[in-house]
């Protein structure tokens, strides 16, 4: 079953504009971590922001910031004043448990693109 | 500070050949580690991870195993390559609680 679900394969912002990339997710587990990645066309993987469920205000770290809905089970990434430099692919990911055994699986990915 | 290695970065495979990539961290003890496998432009799929040596987790089954020898080493083999293998491999590790950091990747070409 799919737990992560990224249901924009493509999105195209306006440079300097906001940009919301949606993700939602699946689980019975109470302690868990949501993730945001970036992968620029070089296939780096870029870490950018952390969630974790317990968390009682949402994550942000400079431009970005994770809008998290626990009680409808979305995590997106807002990206304020949108960069060229920020087209790339988006990866949220979600690991559950907080004991040592743990899974981090990624949804399938949003394509930005930040017209000039 | 931490760091991991992957390599090669390219690799072209005959059909029916062996496979082996291997991953290192530095800099960190006793790391979860995963393997990954992206398609052109697709997500990331978990192939195998592992909590500790000798200790491995099969998430797919298919043609490909792993193993992890040292507590910083996590090798990715396969005895006999398919065309369904090609795709970008990636290296990770992660602390418990922690983000996973991720190699810089290899891309397979099975021909």
């Amino acid at each position: 079953a799919q737990k992560i679900t990224q249901t924009q394969p493509g999105m195209f912002v306006q440079e300097k504009e906001a940009v919301t990339l949606d993700c939602t997710y699946d689980t019975s587990d109470p302690s868990y971590g949501l993730f945001w990645y970036k992968q620029p066309s070089s296939g780096e993987m870029i870490f950018l922001i952390y969630q974790g469920s317990y968390d009682q205000q949402n994550a942000t770290e400079g431009r970005y910031s994770l809008n998290f809905q626990k009680a409808r089970k979305s995590a997106n990434l807002v990206i304020s004043a949108s960069q060229l430099g920020d087209s790339a692919m988006y990866f949220c990911a979600m690991r559950e448990g907080m004991d040592s055994s743990y899974k981090l699986i990624f949804g399938s990915g949003t394509r930005l693109l930040v017209r000039p | 500070s931490q760091t991991i290695h992957q390599w090669p970065a390219t690799l072209v495979q005959p059909v029916g050949s062996p496979l082996s990539l291997e991953c290192t961290v530095e800099g960190t003890s006793n790391p979860n580690l995963y393997w990954y496998r992206q398609a052109a432009g697709r997500g990331l799929q978990l192939l195998f991870y592992s909590v500790g040596i000798g200790q491995i987790s099969s998430e797919v089954p298919q043609n490909l195993s792993a193993s992890r020898p040292q507590d910083r080493q996590f090798i990715l083999s396969s005895k006999k390559l398919l065309l369904s293998d090609s795709g970008f491999y990636l290296c990770a590790w992660a602390l418990v609680g922690g983000e996973a950091f991720f190699g810089q990747g290899t891309r397979l070409t099975v021909v």
